[in-house]
């Protein structure tokens, strides 16, 4: 079947970096996407890597080890508003999007 | 501005009652998607359209059931037969064939049973 794996929950500090990884066993692979979702709203793009390597965009960055079935999503200079919902997606052999449970992160002063 | 709509943002239902959930975009998207979201899990594709009059069933269809006569409109109807319904319902749209294939979300739906 097919599987996607992110932790539950973390904690940072403001100002500090946190990444969240993300592994998948999936059918195929033509991309892997991060979401953020504040609770209640809707997700909003993050990122997408298809080729092997880090994307950089201002404070986030997303990296992807296509061979190990890996993802992580770097945020730094963390702020209160970061605190938010993390959504790892993976785009099968059938062009059809697989979810991650999301990852909670909860940012304290 | 272009966006998706949906409405209504929380609504209330009893059991054995059809409700229909409104998703409407402006952004001249092809491709619109429903998902539902329960919490510990990811998101689950209800229906997809890719083209007006024509959609596809995804992964937890049953119980559901949409239409799309109009680019613009993707209603979702949960009838009485789905088991469990009580979830916070996403709309969403892309351009199908972009490079990226990024999802535009609605605020969603949150549809408690009583």
């Amino acid at each position: 079947g097919q599987n996607i794996d992110q932790p539950t929950e973390m904690t940072a500090t403001e100002g500090a970096i946190v990444q969240i990884n993300c592994t998948y066993q999936t059918s195929g692979f033509n991309g892997l996407f991060w979401y953020q979702q504040h609770a209640g709203e809707a997700p909003t793009f993050l990122s997408y890597n298809v080729l092997d390597g880090l994307e950089e965009k201002g404070r986030f960055s997303s990296f992807l080890s296509r061979s190990k079935g890996y993802s992580y999503l770097l945020l730094k200079e963390l702020q209160m508003k970061d605190s938010a919902s993390y959504l790892c997606a993976v785009l099968d052999s059938n062009y059809q999007l697989i979810w991650g449970a999301g990852t909670k992160l909860i940012i304290k002063p | 501005d272009g966006g998706i709509t949906q409405s209504p943002k929380y609504l209330f239902r009893k059991e054995g009652q059809n409700v229909t959930l409104s998703c409407e975009q402006n952004l001249n998207h092809d491709a619109m998607y429903w998902y539902r979201q329960d919490p510990g899990q990811g998101l689950r594709l209800i229906y997809y359209s890719q083209i007006v009059n024509d959609f596809q069933k995804g992964d937890i269809a049953e119980g559901y059931s949409v239409s799309r006569e109009k680019k613009e409109s993707f209603p979702l109807t949960v009838t009485s037969a789905q088991k469990n319904p009580t979830a916070f319902y996403l709309c969403a749209s892309s351009i199908p064939g972009t490079e990226t294939g990024e999802l535009f979300f609605g605020e969603g739906s949150r549809l408690t049973v009583l």
